[in-house]
């Protein structure tokens, strides 16, 4: 059964620290891996999606990148702003048959950016 | 583009009433997925539909169940609702049915059982 793991679960910095968040997995059977952001009772908005296949994805401030044979992926987050407070979810797309097309989640980071 | 729409916004029931939720997808996308955020448990996949019929399910009670509508909406049933079905649930959409396709999610559905 593939497991996610986040770690930390939360993370406090001051404003315009450079910061990593991690995601761990445990089959490597993976199609895809993707980061979401969740703000306080809202929906997730998807950040960056890495097929297998790929070793890093870039939009603006964020770099995710994932090692698939090692079971991690990393979000680096530069420069951070107060208004990237919320928490970040890892998700990954299990090539298992009986998985189907769901995404198995992390629990999560907590961030929070202070001014 | 519009993106996911999910109806209602917040949603009070009791104990043993039924709750339905309702998803629109992204204009073109056929594949729709059911999610479940309770307090504690994080995100726990519910139900898959595609093209009108549930490909996968996950590991929940027969009591929730759902439909895939011929314009690719969805609905979401939970009958006999108990207190523990209070969370926040979420649908997401994609462009069809393969393991690769980025799934865009919508705003929730706030479920308060009391």
């Amino acid at each position: 059964k593939q497991e996610v793991t986040q770690i930390p679960a939360a993370l406090s910095v001051p404003e315009g620290e450079n910061l990593v968040l991690n995601c761990s997995f445990t089959d490597s059977a993976i199609y895809n891996l993707q980061w979401f952001r969740q703000d306080p009772g809202k929906g997730l908005t998807s950040l960056l999606l890495i097929q297998s296949s790929q070793r890093e994805q870039t939009s603006g401030r964020l770099n995710a990148s994932l090692d698939k044979s090692s079971g991690r992926s990393t979000l680096y987050i530069a420069a951070s702003q107060p208004g990237d407070s919320a928490t970040y979810l890892c998700a990954v797309r299990p090539r298992r048959e009986t998985s189907g097309s769901r995404l198995t989640f992390g629990e999560g980071t907590q961030l929070t950016v202070n001014p | 583009e519009a993106g996911v729409t999910q109806s209602p916004t917040h949603l009070i029931k009791t104990r043993g009433q039924q709750a339905t939720l309702r998803c629109s997808p992204i204009s073109g996308h056929t594949s729709v997925y059911w999610y479940q955020q309770a307090l504690g448990l994080g995100l726990q996949f519910l139900l898959w539909y595609d093209e009108g019929e549930e490909r996968n399910r996950g590991n929940f009670p027969p009591r929730f169940s759902g439909r895939q509508f011929p314009n690719y909406s969805s609905e979401l049933n939970v009958n006999a609702l108990e207190l523990e079905d209070s969370a926040l649930y979420l649908c997401a959409s994609s462009l069809g049915g393969q393991a690769f396709d980025e799934q865009f999610f919508g705003p929730g559905t706030r479920l308060t059982v009391l």
